[in-house]
């Protein structure tokens, strides 16, 4: 079965340093990953994903993952962070077309803290 | 152009009463999804219809029946409310399962608590 890991509930980081959010993996064939981001009370909000292709993949808001086959990660980075990247990510894997049509599989996210 | 909207935005039930939630999304899409959030579990499938006119289980579909009423409208039902229901519900929609270019966008949830 498809899965996603986040080993970080939380990351602390500050305003300026670059930042990453850590995604492990594990699926059967190529998969599809994606990011998505939550702010407090709100929906969530697609960032980039991941089909094939390049392994940086660039997304909204400055935001770019490094899809690395071998180590089975999607880990998110961002060069720069601000203040308003402070939230909560969650990274998917889409399940397979005979699991849940093509719902997403989400990690338990990871609460992005970022200190001014 | 409002994307996927859900009604309501919050609601409390006593235990066994019955609710429906609404979802529309104005996106043309044809799959559209049923998930919930609890409190560092991410986001579970409840239920979800990859076309109109059909509906399958998900990971976590007890207590929860759902319609798709047409391409663009999909509910999820509470027949007899239980406090282990209490959570953020998001209703979410895509263009083209298993497409490349398929991606999912979600709706602002629907807060629940059952007493």
């Amino acid at each position: 079965a498809q899965s996603v890991a986040q080993p970080e509930d939380q990351v602390n980081v500050a305003e300026g340093n670059p930042l990453t959010v850590k995604c492990t993996y594990s699926v059967s064939g190529n998969p599809y990953l994606f990011w998505y981001v939550q702010y407090p009370n709100r929906g969530l909000q697609f960032l980039l994903k991941y089909i094939t292709g390049d392994n940086l993949v660039k997304g909204s808001y400055g935001f770019e993952a490094e899809f690395n086959k071998s180590q089975t990660s999607f880990h998110l980075k961002k060069p720069s962070a601000l203040v308003s990247d402070s939230a909560l990510y969650f990274c998917a894997v889409r399940a397979l077309p005979n699991q849940a049509g093509t719902a997403l599989i989400f990690g338990k996210g990871t609460t992005l803290s970022v200190s001014s | 152009n409002a994307g996927v909207t859900q009604t309501p935005k919050f609601q409390v039930l006593k235990t066994g009463q019955s609710m429906t939630l609404q979802c529309a999304q104005d996106m043309n899409h044809n799959s559209m999804y049923w998930y919930r959030q609890d409190p560092g579990m991410g986001l579970r499938l409840i239920y979800y219809s990859a076309s109109e006119g059909t509906t399958d289980k998900g990971e976590v579909p007890n207590g929860y029946n759902v319609s798709r009423l047409n391409k663009r409208e999909f509910s999820l039902r509470l027949e007899s409310a239980a406090p282990s229901q209490t959570s953020v519900y998001f209703c979410a929609s895509s263009e083209s399962p298993g497409g490349d270019s398929d991606t999912q966008y979600f709706g602002p949830g629907t807060r629940l608590t059952v007493l």
